[in-house]
């Protein structure tokens, strides 16, 4: 089935650096989002992003993140900088190619963040 | 923001057992109702989804909604141990934005 790519899969970095993680949508997918999952709690919806632009964003989604997908390139999360509370599972998935309703979200394998 | 709840938090079930998993949601406009599951340490992958009231059944899963109640459910018929995983509801907003409840824990034993 269609596939949604993170890379990398494991990040360890120090408190205050910045952080990009990955992700290669399902190729003809017009909708992209990142989810934030903490060990044993709920994943929490972070942003979603169509047409070169955020469409929503939660509390969640600090002034430190933000998103973009250049033409071509991958769908980025950068934290600048980061704190220890960012340390999770982030999740990257795609839908829609366009339809008139709700469609199903396809997800990647997840970037586990460790910050130290 | 929409809320979603799950319950029960975790569920232990002996093979062949019918199993079901709540979801609760608090804005009534939503539009779209969907099941996930997700294994340990794996990425989430959609099992079912509906958009109307009633009932949708593939294989063993059938899925039930109730807008006016504002809940929906997941019923597993002859449970597995394959079927062992993290059960997460989802439900949206608007057109294309989806939050999560926090998961049922489901265990089949052999």
């Amino acid at each position: 089935g269609p596939k949604v790519l993170q890379i990398p899969s494991h990040q360890i970095i120090d408190m205050g650096q910045m952080v990009t993680l990955n992700c290669d949508p399902v190729s003809n997918h017009l909708y992209f989002y990142w989810y934030k999952q903490i060990l044993g709690q709920q994943m929490e919806f972070l942003v979603n992003f169509y047409n070169g632009k955020v469409m929503e964003k939660s509390k969640l989604f600090k002034d430190q993140f933000s998103v973009e997908r250049p033409d071509g390139s991958y769908f980025t999360l950068k934290i600048q900088p980061t704190a220890l509370e960012d340390s999770a599972v982030y999740f990257c998935a795609s839908s829609g190619t366009g339809g008139a309703s709700a469609e199903t979200l396809y997800f990647g394998s997840g970037t586990r963040l460790t910050v130290l | 923001q929409q809320k979603v709840q799950q319950s029960p938090e975790s569920l232990i079930v002996p093979e062949g057992a019918m199993t079901s998993l709540n979801c609760t949601f608090s804005d009534s406009a939503s539009q779209y109702f969907a099941w996930y599951r997700q294994h340990s340490g794996k990425a989430p992958k959609a099992l079912m989804s509906i958009f109307s009231n009633g009932e949708k059944e593939e294989g063993r899963f059938t899925i039930h909604l109730n807008k006016a109640s504002l809940h929906f459910s997941l019923h597993i018929r002859d449970s597995q141990p394959s079927d062992s995983a993290l059960y997460l509801c989802a439900t949206n907003t608007g057109y294309q934005n989806f939050y999560f409840g926090k998961g049922t824990s489901l265990t089949v034993i052999p």
